[in-house]
């Protein structure tokens, strides 16, 4: 079975600059979540999509961040525009029953 | 909403050496459990998890962890590290199958 593809891996931007990433979740999975992780800190939920709802957004920074998916199956995060904390690795992870998660590579944003 | 308390940021052992994470929640309501493993360079896999039921989860790798509902915690054991347990460990609380809160981490280095 193929796990939680996500791209680019990598990414180096400067401020203000705008970024997106990309994340395919295991095939089946209807539970999609975008973590953030900074240097030194656990994973944080930034928004959970089931199918192609949102569920729970509360901690995504709206007025730069933005996520969809629009087919219920691969997801886009967005940052328009960067900041320096914005600095860290984006998880995708998918789900099928909603409690057993399983996470992707992540990208590795850094923002100069 | 709840919260996940990891005490120990780094922890250093020798081979053979015992284990034990601590790791306290936050909630008065039902929870899920889970223990993650991030090995250098790789992506966030689960380790083990607890649902219900015996609150002593054993997990791969020999890894075991006990549930103590009274003390709201969910400590990582394991009798004999090995070098190749070298990893970063956190600790995840899911209550009523809402969003996923993390812990900070525990960096765990095993001296060969």
């Amino acid at each position: 079975e193929a796990g939680v593809a996500q791209s680019p891996r990598y990414k180096i931007i400067e401020k203000r600059q705008s970024v997106a990433f990309w994340c395919n979740p295991i095939s089946g999975h209807a539970t999609l979540y975008w973590y953030q992780q900074i240097l030194g800190q656990g994973p944080k939920l930034l928004i959970q999509f089931q199918n192609n709802g949102v569920v729970d957004d509360s901690q995504l920074p709206k007025d730069r961040f933005s996520a969809e998916r629009l087919k219920g199956v691969d997801s886009t995060l967005k940052i328009q525009p960067a900041k320096l904390e914005d600095s860290a690795v984006y998880l995708c992870a998918s789900s099928l029953l909603g409690s057993m998660q399983y996470f992707g590579p992540g990208t590795r944003l850094t923002v100069l | 909403a709840q919260s996940v308390s990891q005490h120990n940021h780094h922890v250093i052992l020798s081979e053979a050496a015992s284990l034990e994470l601590g790791c306290n929640y936050s909630y008065g309501g039902t929870v899920n459990l889970f223990w993650y493993v991030q090995y250098p360079g790789q992506h966030l896999q689960l380790l083990l998890k607890y649902f219900s039921g015996d609150p002593l989860v054993k997990g791969i790798k020999g890894f075991e962890a006990e549930f103590i509902k009274s003390k709201f915690s969910f400590n990582l054991r394991k009798p004999s590290v090995q070098w190749s347990d070298t990893a970063e460990y956190f600790c995840a609380v899911n209550a009523d199958n809402n969003d996923m809160r993390f812990g900070a981490g525990t960096r765990l280095t095993v001296k060969p």
